[in-house]
Formats: structure tokens, C-alpha cells, sequence
């Protein structure tokens, strides 16, 4: 596709309940990030992976929060019982090759209540 | 660990009022500088990529410089369009991960 897509676009969860969110990044980019920005922060790094490798989980903040990418290309953040702190837009990007720049997908709001 | 930080937090320009942002960094072998413009309710949309000290990208309004401990974007009489958060980040490490500072949040009045 042209650019990154992120659905849904917003998600309202009660909490306790499950939630995926979904990444289609650019075509062809090798690289792919997730990020969690709260209200009036910079994005917080996640996860990253390379093709369906996942190189680096260090950002996730708990073991409830689980994501894949299981054939190099679409990608799905979880997160298991959800918690009013886990409320944040999480921000998917793609990278074409190293020393490149990233680009950003719209966003997921989620919102815990 | 890698350290990105941008001041101020939050800039109020009148339009036609030149002014600049600060990014200061540190990270163990850098492998790129970005800067990104973010508006509300929307993902961060690229807008310079520099990668070593004394190099300079221009765009419109927005020039980006860097040195080997800090980069600024600098904007020349800016325009209400130009009000959006104005974030900085780095690429460093073996994989060449992706480290964001908190964001400039500019402000242009008419």
C-alpha cells in the first residue's frame, strides 16, 4: 500500500478484556516498530521486528502485552487484561532499510474504561 | 542507554517570528538524526533525516542543522500551518533502533 495502515482507528475496551490491534506496514519494508505514545509524550518504543523476526521486546511493559508479525509483513499488538494504564495511542511504523527514516501509521487510540 | 532531549517542551510564536528547537542527544554510534512533525489525532509524518555533524536539509520554512551532540530546527517566519508537535530522534545500536524525544509543541498565532 501507499503508506502504513492502523485499524481500528480507535478502540474502547472495558477492562479485562482482550484487544488486537493491527499493522499493515509499507510494502516491502523489512523493518517493523510498535509504539506507545501517552497524552503530551514523545512515542515509546515497544518492539521492533525484521521480516517475522522479533529482535527486541525490551519496551513491552508487561507479560500481558504480546506481538507478532507472522509472515514478515502484517503485524498484530495484543494485550490481555487490559488495564486503565495501558489507555495510550499505539503508533505502528515501517523502515525500508537501516540508516533510513521510519514511517507512521495514524495511530490506534485505545482507551481503557 | 540512549537519551533524547528536546527543549522547550512548548514554543509560542507570533507568525513572521523566526525561532529554533533543540534536540540534544546522547547515543553510542549514531546512525541517523529525524526529525518528524506530528499533528493532534494523527502518526508522526517525517520530515528530515541527517546523519553527520555539520550537515543541513531544508524544506519551505523548516531548516534542520546538526552537530556531534545536538540538532536544531530552525523555522523562518513561521505560518499558523506550521503549529504542530515538532519531534526529534535518533538511530543507533546493532539493529538501529528508533529513540523519540518528548516533542516541541509549537504554537503559531495568526
Amino acid at each position: 500500500g501507499a503508506g502504513v495502515s492502523q485499524s481500528p482507528r480507535y478502540k474502547v475496551a472495558k477492562r479485562g478484556q482482550d484487544v488486537a490491534l493491527r499493522c499493515d506496514p509499507i510494502s516491502g519494508h523489512v523493518s517493523l516498530f510498535w509504539y506507545q505514545q501517552a497524552l503530551g509524550q514523545g512515542p515509546e518504543f515497544l518492539t521492533y521486528f525484521q521480516n517475522e523476526a522479533q529482535l527486541d521486546k525490551s519496551g513491552l511493559p508487561s507479560d500481558r502485552f504480546f506481538a507478532e508479525r507472522p509472515e514478515g509483513s502484517v503485524s498484530t499488538l495484543k494485550i490481555q487484561r487490559t488495564q486503565q494504564e495501558d489507555s495510550a495511542v499505539y503508533l505502528c511504523a515501517s523502515r525500508d532499510r537501516a540508516n533510513t527514516e521510519a514511517f507512521f501509521g495514524q495511530g490506534t487510540r485505545l482507551t481503557v474504561v | 542507554e540512549d537519551q533524547v532531549t528536546q527543549s522547550p517542551e512548548a514554543l509560542r510564536l507570533q507568525e513572521g517570528e523566526s525561532s529554533s528547537l533543540n534536540c540534544s542527544y546522547t547515543v553510542s554510534g549514531l546512525r541517523g538524526l529525524f526529525w518528524y512533525r506530528q499533528d493532534p489525532g494523527k502518526g508522526p509524518e517525517f520530515l528530515f533525516t541527517l546523519y553527520s555533524a555539520g550537515e543541513e536539509k531544508e524544506k519551505e520554512r523548516l531548516k534542520a542543522t546538526l552537530t556531534k551532540k545536538e540538532s536544531f530546527l530552525h523555522i523562518t517566519a513561521p505560518k499558523p500551518d506550521d503549529s504542530a508537535t515538532y519531534l526529534c530522534a535518533v538511530n543507533s545500536g546493532g539493529y538501529q533502533k528508533v529513540t523519540f524525544g518528548i516533542g516541541t509543541k509549537l504554537q503559531v498565532i495568526p
